[in-house]
């Protein structure tokens, strides 16, 4: 699997946005940019995902580099639910068949300030 | 929606004894996913399956290790016997095969520690 890489740890304010960067210089062309976090005593839970074009849900928004070499999950406005740590991961879709298999890397840990 | 089931949530047991770490995915849902966690090692990969047959346990540690999957609606992950090394937190997961970027759904974790 291709490889990302984030910062260890962020900090935030409450109410303040926060950007969270993601580096894949090795991304290929069928790998997709996935985003979990995991708050406290909890599993991962699925946050948003995006190919090339820049995505919106609910959650947070992917801003996606012109090269697809990096990334940013945004969370508009930072809440204290928002503290977990965050991984971005590359998921290969174009092996075709059985490959769904998420590889964790050790993420960012976010800290949100009251 | 129930989501992911696993049970026990903790589980405490003594070097030697056999675990054995259950799971119920999301109805619908047709592969299933072990994960383990620890500070050292953090997320690892132990086996998937896809319609309850094994696609990939590249990641089970060694022949202590075993997982089933006996019909869509359970799994469970045996270790016998256990060692003081396999205390961790246990993640089962499910999602839809087929899908392209179906999101995984996590459980809660069973909390396992060997003494």
């Amino acid at each position: 699997d291709a490889k990302t890489t984030q910062p260890n740890s962020m900090e935030s304010n409450e109410e303040e946005p926060v950007h969270l960067p993601c580096n894949h210089s090795t991304i290929s062309g069928t790998d997709y940019i996935h985003w979990y976090r995991q708050l406290p005593s909890q599993g991962p839970e699925y946050v948003i995902h995006g190919l090339t074009s820049n995505v919106n849900n609910r959650m947070a928004s992917l801003a996606i580099a012109e090269d697809r070499k990096s990334s940013t999950l945004i969370l508009h406005r930072a809440t204290l639910r928002d503290a977990a740590v965050y991984y971005c991961i590359l998921r290969d879709v174009g092996s075709g068949g059985s490959n769904y298999k998420l590889t964790f890397g050790k993420g960012t840990l976010l800290t949100v300030n009251p | 929606d129930a989501g992911v089931i696993q049970s026990p949530r903790h589980e405490v047991t003594e070097m030697g004894q056999e675990v054995t770490l259950r799971c119920k995915p999301i109805s619908g849902h047709n592969s299933l996913f072990w994960y383990r966690q620890t500070m050292m090692r953090g997320l690892e990969l132990l086996i998937y399956f896809n319609n309850n047959v094994p696609i990939d346990d590249s990641g089970m540690p060694e022949d202590r290790f075993s997982a089933k999957m006996p019909n869509a609606s359970f799994s469970t992950l045996k270790i016998q016997p256990s060692e003081p090394r396999d205390s961790a937190v246990y993640f089962c997961a499910s999602s839809t095969a087929g899908v392209r970027n179906s999101p995984l759904h996590f459980g809660n974790g069973t909390r396992l520690t060997v003494t």
